[in-house]
């Protein structure tokens, strides 16, 4: 089935460093692909999203793109800050419209 | 705009006790809906999805069930709770397929 892979964290970097954030799937059809980020004690806010191959999703100075080719969906940011600590998910839309999401890599940035 | 209420925002509850956590959505209609799980260290797990008032479909088996009363409205339920059912646990909904899905702030369950 459908199923999302995403780099094991936690992640710790310094602030202003860049950060990749790795995500793999593996999908029957086209789904669209999402990264999701969850600050401590909330609910997923959608963060960027892309509905087709080589689609570039950004916002916030994140970005990532649909690599149809290699089935991947990297988060990527020049330059990170403290604010950004949190958890970020890899997800993609499944065959009832549900999403499935890979487990989660925690950000640390210290300053 | 959309907007989405979840409550309580925590719960504490003992084993054995009932569960109502009660998730409505305001801003649209017929939307889907979702119930997840967030285990400690296990990612979002799909708890119960929802097309329509009384469609209700279960990916997991469990001692959990929900129900779609109203067009807006999703209740995720438990007659006993386990000691596993602890977890974060968040509603969410979507215009359709292909889409972002929307989620609520969640509710955070404990079972003593």
């Amino acid at each position: 089935g459908d199923s999302v892979t995403q780099m094991e964290g936690p992640v710790t970097l310094s602030e202003e460093a860049f950060l990749t954030i790795n995500c793999t799937y593996t999908a029957t059809g086209y789904p669209s692909l999402f990264w999701y980020v969850q600050y401590p004690g909330e609910g997923l806010q959608l963060l960027l999203k892309a509905t087709k191959a080589d689609d570039k999703g950004s916002n916030k100075g994140f970005e990532a793109t649909y690599r149809k080719e290699t089935t991947s969906f990297h988060l990527e940011k020049g330059s990170v800050q403290v604010s950004d600590s949190a958890v970020y998910f890899c997800a993609l839309t499944g065959s009832q419209g549900n999403l499935i999401f890979g487990k989660g890599t925690k950000l640390s940035v210290k300053p | 705009s959309q907007t989405i209420h979840q409550w309580p925002a925590t719960l504490v509850q003992p084993v054995g006790s009932p569960l109502s956590l009660e998730c409505t959505v305001e801003g649209t209609s017929n939307p889907n809906l979702y119930w997840y799980r967030q285990a400690a260290g296990r990612g979002l797990q799909l708890l119960f999805y929802s097309v329509g008032i009384g469609q209700i479909s279960s990916e997991v088996p469990q001692n959990l069930s929900a129900s779609r009363p109203q067009d807006r409205q999703f209740i995720l339920s438990s007659k006993k709770l386990l000691l596993s059912d602890s977890g974060f646990y968040l509603c969410a909904w979507g215009d359709s397929q292909n889409q972002p899905q929307h989620f609520g702030d969640g509710t955070r369950l404990s079972i003593l």
